[in-house]
């Protein structure tokens, strides 16, 4: 299986900072044949269900606010937040699709400052 | 906008099978290019991938639960459902069903998730 290892595990930033969330795989999960990065990032709120952010590492899914930027290739990927809002508080997670099975990052809880 | 819900018992008993459906709706469960799976997360821990079925019935499952899940499609029903055999406590979690676009999205689309507790 593909090790997933978020950090930190918590993270606290003021509103209007920079918020940085890292992921590390334990192996490339750079699909050679398109160049891709099978890596998605989520964001999970209280009783809901996660919701996509990020895919192929650095595409923003439609209607995600552009302060969500991802990087990033082979084992070693960022998820920033240029500017910290309120409701960004929430718990984001890293997920590989390279291989079966699919494996997640274990979280990063976001709160403000 | 497709929609998925989840269906099924709240409560099992250990050593009997969770049965789950996802209901599909705004969209047919039969679209080429698209896979249908099972993710599920105890109370206050992290995501687990289960298993994901294509709508040409081919599946793939997380090798840790594959001796005791079977996943299969309805597409009169535009539904898919989740079966894990021989349940313990540690099988008590949120059980979400999700819509995957292949080689692109793995889970674009999410139900809102059903608990299940495993107890006597």
């Amino acid at each position: 299986d593909i090790v997933m290892t978020q950090s930190p595990d918590s993270l606290a930033v003021s509103l209007g900072e920079r918020a940085t969330i890292n992921c590390k795989s334990s192996q490339s999960v750079l699909y050679s044949s398109n160049n891709k990065n099978y890596l998605t990032w989520y964001q999970q709120k209280p009783g809901q269900p996660p919701k996509l952010l990020i895919y192929w590492a650095s595409t923003r899914e439609s209607g995600v606010p552009d302060r969500f930027s991802g990087s990033g290739s082979g084992t070693d990927f960022t998820l920033t937040i240029s500017s910290l809002q309120a409701e960004d508080v929430a718990v984001y997670y890293c997920q590989q699709y390279y291989s079966n099975p699919f494996t997640f990052g274990q979280g990063t809880r976001l709160e403000i400052k | 906008q497709v929609q998925l819900q989840e269906s099924g018992p709240g409560l099992v008993k250990p050593s009997q099978t969770l049965s789950l459906t996802c209901t599909v709706s705004g969209g047919s469960i039969s679209r080429a290019n698209y896979y249908w799976s099972w993710i599920r997360q105890p109370a206050g821990k992290g995501l687990q991938w289960i298993g994901r079925i294509f709508t040409s019935g081919t599946t793939d499952y997380n090798p840790s639960l594959k001796s005791r899940v079977t996943i299969s499609v309805d597409t009169s029903n535009n539904q898919f459902s989740l079966k894990l055999s021989s349940v313990t406590a540690a099988d008590t979690a949120v059980y979400y069903c999700a819509r995957g676009d292949f080689g692109k999205i793995p889970f674009g689309n999410w139900g809102q998730g059903t608990l299940v507790t495993v107890s006597s």
